[in-house]
């Protein structure tokens, strides 16, 4: 859900090791969800999205779940590489709203040590 | 593929000066653009929708009258910081929709108000 935060969430994982990064969203009435990569000075950058008629979502290397009983998505992330080091932010949007208008999380910076 | 173009990158301007950002959808047309800001560690805050052919969307708390947007044509945004002043200083993205399917961020713009 909408934030701001002055100290992101940081996770530090060792090269290799999966990692799993998690977000709560505010909106019950949500059902399309996105998570976004930021790397230092860019933008974000699209890595998976889901909607709310699923609960799991595969990607390349990345699955995303959802759980809308208590409002919780995550990331995961599998044999995690040192350019997987960014900011993530998950984003909801409600479809019923604006479109493609959307709220993103607090973010969590990941750092994959080697 | 699709993608959003900002510019400048990055930008440096006098307090009491405007600045325009500029926003364009390269290969695609893009009805809905969106203007988000986000400070050094902290997540993208939505500032308003940009709509081809009317007027902007503003989220609350954010001065119409400070950040002009227009949407001229289908491939073109544009924010304008008028009056800048130091607590301006932010990185500005844009955002815009492709065939109501993906969202696509621009690579941000950073200013600097000295």
């Amino acid at each position: 859900g909408e934030s701001v935060g002055l100290h992101l969430p940081t996770l530090s994982v060792q090269e290799g090791d999966n990692s799993i990064i998690n977000c709560a969203y505010s909106n019950s009435a949500s059902d399309y969800f996105i998570w976004y990569k930021q790397e230092s000075g860019k933008g974000p950058q699209f890595i998976i999205d889901i909607r709310s008629n699923m609960d799991k979502r595969q990607g390349q290397r990345v699955t995303v779940l959802l759980n809308k009983t208590v409002k919780h998505l995550s990331l995961q992330i599998a044999a995690t590489q040192p350019g997987d080091s960014a900011v993530y932010f998950c984003a909801e949007n409600y479809s019923g709203g604006s479109n493609y208008k959307l709220t993103f999380g607090k973010g969590t910076l990941l750092t994959v040590n080697p | 593929g699709a993608v959003v173009s900002q510019h400048p990158s990055w930008v440096i301007c006098k307090s009491g000066t405007s600045v325009k950002i500029e926003c364009r959808s390269l290969d695609f047309q893009a009805t809905t653009m969106f203007w988000y800001r986000q400070f050094p560690k902290q997540s993208l805050m939505l500032m308003a929708t940009s709509n081809e052919g009317s007027k902007a969307t503003y989220e609350q708390g954010v001065e119409k009258d400070k950040f002009l947007i227009n949407h001229a044509s289908l491939t073109l945004s544009t924010l304008t910081v008028t009056s800048a002043h130091p607590e301006d200083s932010s990185f500005y993205i844009c955002s815009a929709s492709h065939s109501g399917n993906t969202i696509y961020f621009g690579e941000g713009s950073w200013l600097t108000v000295v």
